[in-house]
C-alpha cells in the first residue's frame, strides 16, 4: 500500500515556542491531506483539511491561528502549532487519500509534549 | 451531521476463536464508505477493511469480514481465527461519497488471550 510519513515522530518543546510537523505522501500525489488529534485512549478528532494551493478548512472549535496549516506541494503538508502550551500536548496524525485506490493512508503520528 | 457509535469499549477473545465488533452509524447520505481501522500500540493506523455503501455484498479480507446492514445502519467486523497480533484498538469510520473526510467511532480495545 501507499506510504505516508510524518516528521518528527517525537517532539518536546517549551511553552510559548512553535512546533512544525511535516506530513509527506511518498509514492502518490495528494491534493488534500487531513490532520487529526488524538488524546490517550480516545478516538481521532479531525482538526482540519489541508488543501494544495488554497487555504485549509478547519473544523468547528479549532483555532486556525493556533494551528497553521500549509499545503506546500502535492506531497507535503505542514502543521505548525504556534505558541504551544501544555494543553496542546497530544498525538497528531496526518492522512492522505490515494485517489487511485480511494483509500486514506495515515502517517505514523507525532507525539508532542509541551513543558 | 454523521455520527459513528461503537458501544463496546473493550472485547476479549481466545486465540483461534471468532469475535465480532459492533458499529452503528447515522447518515442521511446514500453514497458513502465505511471502514475498519486497526491501531496497535505503535499507534500507526492500519486499514483493515472497507465497504462501499452501494455494494450489497459484504467485504472480506482474509480472516476479516463485515456484516453490512444498510437499512439498520450497522457495520460489524468479524475476526476469525483470532491471533495475538490482532490485539489492538479498532476504529469504525464513515466517509461520505468520495471517501475522504473520515468520522471515527470511539473505538473498541480488543484483547486476545492465550
Amino acid at each position: 500500500g501507499a506510504v505516508v510519513s510524518q516528521h518528527p515522530s517525537w517532539v518536546i518543546c517549551k511553552s510559548g515556542t512553535s512546533v512544525k510537523i511535516e506530513c509527506r505522501s511518498l509514492d502518490f500525489q495528494a491534493t488534500t491531506m487531513f490532520w487529526y488529534r488524538q488524546f490517550p485512549k480516545q478516538s481521532l478528532m479531525l482538526m482540519a483539511t489541508s488543501n494544495e494551493g488554497s487555504k485549509a478548512t478547519y473544523e468547528q472549535g479549532v483555532e486556525k491561528d493556533k494551528f497553521l496549516i500549509n499545503h506546500a506541494s502535492l506531497t507535503l503538508s505542514t502543521l505548525t502549532v504556534t505558541s504551544a502550551h501544555p494543553e496542546d500536548s497530544s498525538f497528531y496524525i496526518c492522512s492522505a487519500p490515494n485517489p487511485a485506490e480511494e483509500t486514506q493512508y495515515f502517517g505514523p503520528g507525532t507525539r508532542l509534549l509541551v513543558l | 451531521a454523521q455520527t459513528v457509535t461503537q458501544s463496546q469499549p473493550e472485547m476479549s477473545v481466545q486465540e483461534a476463536e471468532t469475535v465480532t465488533l459492533s458499529c452503528t452509524y447515522d447518515t442521511s447520505e446514500s453514497d458513502y464508505y465505511l471502514f475498519w481501522y486497526k491501531q496497535p500500540p505503535s499507534r500507526q493506523m492500519i486499514l483493515v477493511i472497507r465497504q462501499e455503501a452501494y455494494k450489497q455484498q459484504n467485504a472480506t479480507e482474509n480472516r476479516f469480514s463485515v456484516n453490512f446492514q444498510k437499512a439498520a445502519k450497522s457495520f460489524s467486523l468479524k475476526i476469525s481465527d483470532s491471533q495475538l497480533g490482532d490485539a489492538a484498538m479498532y476504529f469504525c469510520a464513515y466517509a461520505p461519497g468520495g471517501g475522504n473526510k473520515l468520522t471515527f467511532g470511539t473505538g473498541t480495545q480488543l484483547k486476545v488471550e492465550l
